[in-house]
């Protein structure tokens, strides 16, 4: 596709339940980043892939999240067990490799009830 | 490690005034700099970048001008309009350096008002 794309837009879920948002980056992209932006607040990095690996899940806030991605492309970010403070805006982006900049995606904003 | 400093905003502005928007950061090797923004209900996009040091990165009449002296990367414009009126990111990138990511400043949100 023309650049990154999230799905889904807006999730809203029932404490407890647990959430997959997915990411589809550029074609061609090895790196594929995750950042979290709550209200007011600035990005918070979660988690990093290099082709399928995660060089770096330092920024994960708790065993509850993981992530995954597959062949190279699509990622997966799963949330266990949502709380209503997991609530904000979750966004991917793509880079080649090394880093020269990252492409964002419009991201999935995630509401726990 | 690295890291990048921004001025906390809001920013609050009349359309046609000038504009500075600052940046420190701190890393280990030679860094790429970025400035990114964030239009309302968009996700982010780059603005502008430089990627040694006397660089200077420009775009929609934006400018930054990368000093390692001063370890900055301080964000201008000569005439505001009320469309700038978004969320502007700094950021680095450290290819050299032990942090194979992009570090993103905090974030200043900018006003501009008719």
């Amino acid at each position: 596709g023309a650049g990154v794309s999230q799905s889904p837009s807006n999730k809203v879920t029932e404490k407890g339940k647990d959430v997959e948002l997915r990411c589809d980056p550029i074609s061609g992209h090895t790196a594929l980043y995750w950042y979290r932006q709550s209200l007011g607040q600035g990005l918070e990095f979660l988690i990093y892939f290099q082709g399928n690996s995660a060089p770096d899940k330092s920024g994960l806030p708790s065993d509850r999240f993981s992530a995954e991605r597959t062949g190279g492309s699509v990622s997966t970010l799963t949330i266990q067990r949502t709380q209503q403070e997991d609530s904000a805006v979750y966004l991917c982006a793509s880079s080649l490799w090394p880093p020269p900049e990252q492409f964002f995606g419009p991201g999935t904003r995630l509401t726990v009830l | 490690g690295n890291s990048v400093t921004q001025m906390e905003g809001p920013v609050t502005l009349s359309e046609e005034a000038f504009l500075t928007i600052n940046c420190t950061y701190t890393a280990t090797g030679y860094p790429s700099l970025f400035w990114y923004v964030q239009y309302p209900g968009e996700g982010l996009q780059l603005l502008l970048k430089a990627t040694k040091a006397d660089d200077k990165g420009s775009n929609k009449g934006f400018e930054a001008t990368y000093r390692k002296e001063t370890t900055s990367f301080h964000l201008e414009k000569g005439s505001v309009q009320v469309s700038d009126s978004a969320v502007y990111f700094c950021a680095l990138s450290d290819q050299d350096g032990r942090d194979d990511k992009i570090i993103f400043g905090k974030g200043t949100r900018l006003h501009i008002l008719p």
